[in-house]
C-alpha cells in the first residue's frame, strides 16, 4: 500500500457525461500529479499541483480541469466525456519537505466510456 | 523540456538470466531516477532508484547504474524470476519535481 488513495476505483458513464475523480495524497505529501493509461499504453502526465497551487500541465485536454483543495485532496474532474477518454487514471504523490522526494502512485481509477 | 527515451520495449529472457532496460535523459539538470515496476491493471510501484550524485545502486537482485555524463541510466535484473514479468518504467525528475517517463519495456521471463 502506497498510502496514496483514489477513488473511486470503477466508473462506468456515457458519452457527453462529466465525472470526478479523487484522490488523497500520502500524509505530508504536498504535490500531487494526474496521470492518464490508456490500454498498452504508457503513463501520460495530465497535471500537477503543489501546495494548492497549479503547477506544471502535461497532455491535459481542456474538457479536463483538476483542483488540489486546503487539506491537500486533489480532484481530476473530466467532462463532455468521449469514448477514447476510457483509461486508467492515476493519481501519484511526493514531497514531504525534510523528507525524500519519491513518487507514490495510488491504485488508479479505471474510467469507462460507453 | 525533458525527454526520456527507453529502450527495448520488449524484452523475453530465460529464468535465470540477466535483464537489461536502458534510458536516456536530456536535461542535464534532474537530479532524480526512480524505476517503476506495473503488473497489468496495477499500479506503478517503485523499486529503486538512484540520485544524481550517486552512480550505482543495488537491492538484492536489482540494480541501477548512472552514467551523468552520457545522460543515460539502466536497471539491470539478475536471477530473473517469473514473477519479474511486468512493464517497467523508467522516470527521470527534474528541479521543478516534475516527473518525465519513459514509454516502458515489458519483460517477459520464460519458465
Amino acid at each position: 500500500d502506497s498510502g496514496v488513495t483514489q477513488t473511486p476505483k470503477h466508473l462506468i458513464t456515457a458519452t457527453g457525461q462529466r465525472v470526478t475523480l479523487r484522490c488523497s495524497p500520502r500524509s505530508g505529501d504536498l504535490s500531487v500529479y494526474w496521470y492518464q493509461q490508456s490500454l498498452d499504453q504508457g503513463l501520460q502526465f495530465l497535471i500537477q499541483y503543489y501546495n494548492g497551487e497549479e503547477r506544471a500541465k502535461g497532455n491535459i485536454l481542456e474538457r479536463f480541469s483538476a483542483q488540489q483543495f486546503p487539506d491537500l485532496h486533489s480532484e481530476l474532474n473530466l467532462s463532455s466525456l468521449e469514448l477514447g477518454d476510457s483509461a486508467l487514471y492515476f493519481c501519484a504523490s511526493s514531497v514531504t519537505p525534510g523528507q525524500n522526494y519519491e513518487q507514490y502512485f495510488g491504485p488508479g481509477t479505471r474510467l469507462t466510456v460507453t | 523540456g525533458e525527454n526520456v527515451e527507453q529502450h527495448p520495449s520488449t524484452l523475453s529472457v530465460q529464468e535465470g538470466d540477466s535483464a537489461v532496460i536502458k534510458c536516456t535523459y536530456s536535461d542535464s539538470a534532474s537530479n532524480y531516477f526512480p524505476w517503476y515496476k506495473q503488473e497489468l491493471g496495477k499500479r506503478p510501484q517503485l523499486i529503486i532508484d538512484i540520485r544524481s550524485n550517486v552512480g550505482e545502486k543495488k537491492d538484492q537482485r536489482i540494480a541501477v547504474t548512472l552514467n551523468k555524463t552520457a545522460k543515460h541510466f539502466s536497471l539491470h535484473i539478475t536471477e530473473t524470476q517469473p514473477e519479474d514479468s511486468a512493464v517497467y518504467f523508467c522516470a527521470a525528475r527534474n528541479t521543478g519535481n516534475q516527473f518525465y517517463f519513459g514509454t516502458g519495456t515489458s519483460l517477459t521471463v520464460i519458465p
